[in-house]
């Protein structure tokens, strides 16, 4: 059964860059025809899909965060990671990794992450 | 970009009854609407994926339709553990700005 986790700090301060990995089990990141994300949640508020990376290595942003963000695999750790430099306290909010198929919907989700902005 | 919007916010409803909500994209996006619902607390869940399509395990009493800029997700019989928020989502991308379904 696949598994998603995400793990990283849970306070950045604002300029600094947020760094978050999905750790991913009972399944491999290199099959092909899958996506892994970032989809967000400010607290009280709705999903924000954050960016995709293809299994070919094929990068989507979010064009409203695409200069501050970078998706990327570790197939040797089966992993992949997101980075959001130069956060605000807008930036707060429950991280989510997930896995995306051919089906283009997220069918596989990680329990979320509280991230929090503040100095 | 193209935008999700969807309708009602909030709907207030009763066990046994029949709900629609509503998702509008800007511009067509053919069938690629997703629909997901989430507890507070909890990741989302698929429910529905290619605008009419259920996802593995999820009851039949939820379905979707439409196709190009309108859709809509109905739950035939409302039960007790149906009461969530409910969002539509564009392909993989924008995400609508979700209906809280709560008990009158």
């Amino acid at each position: 059964q696949l598994q998603l986790q995400e793990s990283g700090p849970g306070l950045v301060k604002p300029s600094e860059t947020l760094s978050l990995t999905c750790t991913v089990s009972g399944g491999s990141i290199s099959s092909s025809s899958y996506y892994w994300g970032w989809i967000r949640q400010p607290p009280g508020k709705g999903l924000e899909w954050i960016g995709s990376i293809y299994y070919s290595g094929s990068t989507y942003y979010n064009p409203s965060l695409k200069s501050r963000v970078t998706i990327s695999v570790d197939t040797s750790k089966n992993q992949f990671s997101l980075k959001l430099s130069s956060v605000t306290a807008a930036d707060t909010a429950v991280y989510y990794c997930a896995r995306g198929s051919v089906t283009t919907s997220w069918g596989n989700w990680g329990q979320g992450t509280m991230v929090t902005v503040s100095s | 970009d193209i935008q999700m919007t969807q309708s009602p916010s909030s709907l207030s409803a009763s066990v046994g009854d029949r709900v629609t909500i509503t998702c509008r994209a800007s511009q067509s996006i053919s069938s690629y609407l997703n629909w997901y619902q989430q507890k507070p607390g909890k990741a989302p869940k698929l429910l529905i994926y290619a605008a009419s399509s259920l996802q593995s395990g999820v009851p039949s009493r939820f379905s979707g339709s439409g196709s190009g800029t309108d859709f809509t997700l109905t739950i035939s019989s409302l039960q007790p553990e149906d009461f969530a928020t409910y969002y539509c989502q564009q392909s993989l991308y924008t995400f609508g700005q979700g209906t809280k379904l709560e008990i009158k």
